[in-house]
């Protein structure tokens, strides 16, 4: 059974950083890619960022581009989300997914709240 | 930038009714790339249907997807309780980056 389990969210002052994790099971991790999709409160979703099997491909938003960076290790089947200089707008529940043909997300995990505040 | 748009925001409907949610993309797109996805309150997202008319593993019949070019729909043939929940349209541009419409909330009349 697919599994995809995150953590590290947190409560974080503006200009503060943060580092998730997704803590993946149930199937041939180094193989997928992973991505980052986020849903700030009461809002739809936006994909954040995404890393490929190997990790050596790495898009991102323009939204979180230079300020987040994403990386994972393939011996602990974990993806991490560097965030730094945090926002308000960066509030948001954070869900990893799991890649699926480049075009879609199969799997998804349930999420770990960020809170951007003062 | 390739922008989805979801219609309508809000739909009413009652168990048994037939449900037509609408993605129009703001220019031509593959229909290869074209995604949906249900969130039911509470939880994560779930793939319906890619490739705009293929049904993921495990998704009933009562779920279908059609559409080309820049018009897509999802039509859910007989609502059932379990089936009101967001849902969203999703798009992969080939730049590696991926769109998701604003969603439509399908809710119990």
């Amino acid at each position: 059974e697919v599994q995809l389990l995150e953590s590290g969210g947190d409560l974080v002052q503006p200009g503060g950083s943060l580092r998730l994790s997704c803590a993946a099971s149930g199937f041939t991790f180094s193989t997928f890619a992973i991505a980052w999709v986020r849903q700030a409160p009461e809002k739809g979703l936006e994909w954040v960022s995404i890393i490929s099997g190997s990790g050596g491909i790495i898009y991102y938003a323009d939204s979180v581009k230079g300020r987040f960076t994403i990386s994972r290790d393939n011996s602990k089947n974990t993806v991490y989300l560097q965030m730094d200089n945090l926002r308000a707008e960066d509030t948001a529940v954070y869900y990893c997914a799991k890649g699926k043909a480049s075009t879609r997300f199969d799997y998804w995990g349930q999420g770990t709240l960020v809170t951007v505040s003062s | 930038e390739i922008v989805l748009t979801q219609s309508p925001g809000t739909l009413s409907l009652s168990p048994g009714e037939r449900a037509t949610l609408s993605c129009r993309a703001s220019q031509s797109v593959s229909s290869s790339n074209l995604v949906w996805y249900q969130q039911r309150p509470g939880q994560a997202p779930r793939l319906l249907i890619y490739g705009a008319s293929s049904r993921a593993t495990g998704i009933p019949d009562r779920f279908s997807g059609s559409g080309s070019g820049t018009d897509f729909t999802l039509t859910i043939s007989r609502l059932e309780t379990e089936d009101f929940a967001v849902y969203y349209c999703q798009l992969y541009d080939s730049s590696f980056s991926y769109t998701f419409g604003q969603g439509t909330k399908l809710e119990i009349k």
